[in-house]
């Protein structure tokens, strides 16, 4: 069965400094994968998907970048993050293939960032 | 158009009542329909989807009714319990984007005990 991490779990940093959150699939290969941010009481931000290795779409202008070293990891990252950046930031993943319904996202736990 | 409008923006029920949060489209595209639960703190987990070629899917408490020529789709939980307070997000998919879901903008539903 599909599974997917996030880390760390709750992240507490300073404006200025810089970010890197991981996510992780297991069990599937080729995925598509997303980086969402939700903010408190709001819905889902969609910031970047990405169809394969070093290919990255980006939904939404910002502060934030993503990267796709390995075909199931998926790297959000600030080299400066600002105020605004707090939030929840979730990973999903979705098959290509149609095996688990290409049009069905499944969500990691999430990452709690604070920025102070 | 694609946004999905999402009401009500909280829903308050008893314990065995019914709960139903309705969503409305534009985009003629989307060909599937999922419904996801959140619980504070946790990622959405997805509850529920329907396909446009029904009217009606039913998996347990949980119905989703879809009428295809007023484009919309509803969620009903029936016997509604404590346990499914969180918020509830529909979402809608159009098939050949591999880039992503459309999210309503979620409706946090509170079940009184």
């Amino acid at each position: 069965s599909q599974t997917i991490h996030q880390w760390p779990a709750t992240l507490v940093q300073p404006v200025g400094s810089p970010l890197s959150l991981e996510c992780t699939v297991e069990g599937t290969s080729n995925p598509n994968l997303y980086w969402y941010r939700q903010a408190a009481g709001r819905g889902l931000q969609l910031l970047f998907y990405s169809v394969g290795i070093g290919q990255i779409s980006s939904e939404v202008p910002q502060n934030l970048s993503a990267s796709r070293p390995q075909d199931r990891q998926f790297i959000l990252s600030s080299k400066k993050l600002l105020l605004s950046d707090s939030g929840f930031y979730l990973c999903a993943w979705s098959d290509q293939y149609g095996r688990a319904g290409s049009d069905t996202q499944y969500f990691g736990p999430g990452t709690r960032l604070t920025v102070l | 158009q694609q946004q999905v409008k999402q009401s009500p923006q909280s829903l308050i029920v008893q314990k065995g009542g019914i709960s139903i949060i309705n969503c409305a489209y534009e985009n003629t595209a989307f060909d599937y329909f999922p419904w996801y639960q959140q619980f504070p703190g946790k990622g959405p987990a997805l509850l529920i989807a329907i396909r446009p070629d029904v009217s009606e899917k039913k998996e347990g408490r949980f119905t989703i009714s879809f009428n295809k020529s007023a484009k919309q789709f509803s969620l009903h939980i029936m016997d509604s319990q404590p346990g499914d307070s969180a918020t509830y997000f529909c979402a809608a998919f159009a098939s050949g984007s591999a880039r992503q879901l459309t999210f309503g903008s979620g409706t946090q539903l509170t079940v009184l005990p």
